[in-house]
């Protein structure tokens, strides 16, 4: 069965510290991988996606994202945080034959201390 | 280009009522979602169409929750009647179709900014 896993429900970080999150899936064909986020009272925003190639993908805001396919992981990085990156961040699977279904994770809220 | 639009962004009822939620996909995307998602559960797949047609509704939580969608640039999500455990933000997302002529197909989901809902 395809599912996402998002271990941390809840990180603090303090500003200008470096942020891992992490992500785990199952699913039984290659995936497309995604990392959205979600300020508080909005809607989600892609931050990046893996689809194929090079498994260090770059996103929007600093931020990227390593496929390992061993792992079954797709952690998202920042190498240094910022105020306005506290949000709720959502890991996502999905697979463009099966209709575009998407599968999300529970979401990782992230707080960033002074 | 504009976004998905969602209405209400809020709304408030009271237990019984007969709830619509609104939703007007990306010009262009053949693939609509909508999601609920609440705190104890998060993100949930209500249902999705593509086409037009709904193709998975098995999240649907029970017969009170209906969807439609009569075109390509308008769905519904309809509750009644409402009951207080229906409270949540609803999400309406859309996407190209894979393979979709005429697109950029990205792969991702555009969502809108939500509707609110309350019930009381």
């Amino acid at each position: 069965a395809q599912s996402v896993t998002q271990p941390d429900i809840h990180i603090t970080v303090s500003e200008g510290a470096s942020l891992e999150l992490r992500c785990n899936y199952s699913y039984g064909a290659t995936p497309y991988l995604f990392w959205y986020v979600q300020s508080p009272g909005q809607g989600l925003q892609l931050l990046l996606k893996y689809f194929s190639g090079d498994t260090l993908v770059q996103g929007i805001k600093g931020f990227e994202a390593e496929f390992k396919r061993s792992q079954s992981s797709f952690n998202l990085r920042k190498p240094s945080v910022h105020w306005s990156d506290a949000a709720e961040y959502f890991c996502a699977v999905g697979a463009r034959w099966t209709g575009n279904q998407f599968y999300f994770g529970t979401g990782t809220s992230l707080t960033v201390i002074p | 280009d504009a976004g998905v639009i969602q209405s209400p962004r809020h709304e408030v009822t009271e237990m019984g009522q007969e709830v619509t939620l609104r939703c007007k996909p990306i010009s262009g995307h053949n693939s609509l979602f909508w999601y609920r998602q609440t705190m104890m559960r998060g993100l949930e797949l209500l249902i999705y169409f593509n086409n037009n047609v709904p193709i998975d509704d098995s999240g649907m939580p029970e017969d009170r929750f209906s969807a439609k969608m009569p075109n390509a640039s308008f769905s519904t999500l309809k509750i009644q009647p409402s009951e207080p455990r229906d409270s949540a933000v609803y999400f309406c997302a859309s996407s190209p179709t894979p393979g979709q002529s005429g697109t950029k197909d990205t792969g991702e989901l555009f969502f809108g900014e939500g509707s609110r809902l309350t019930v009381l």
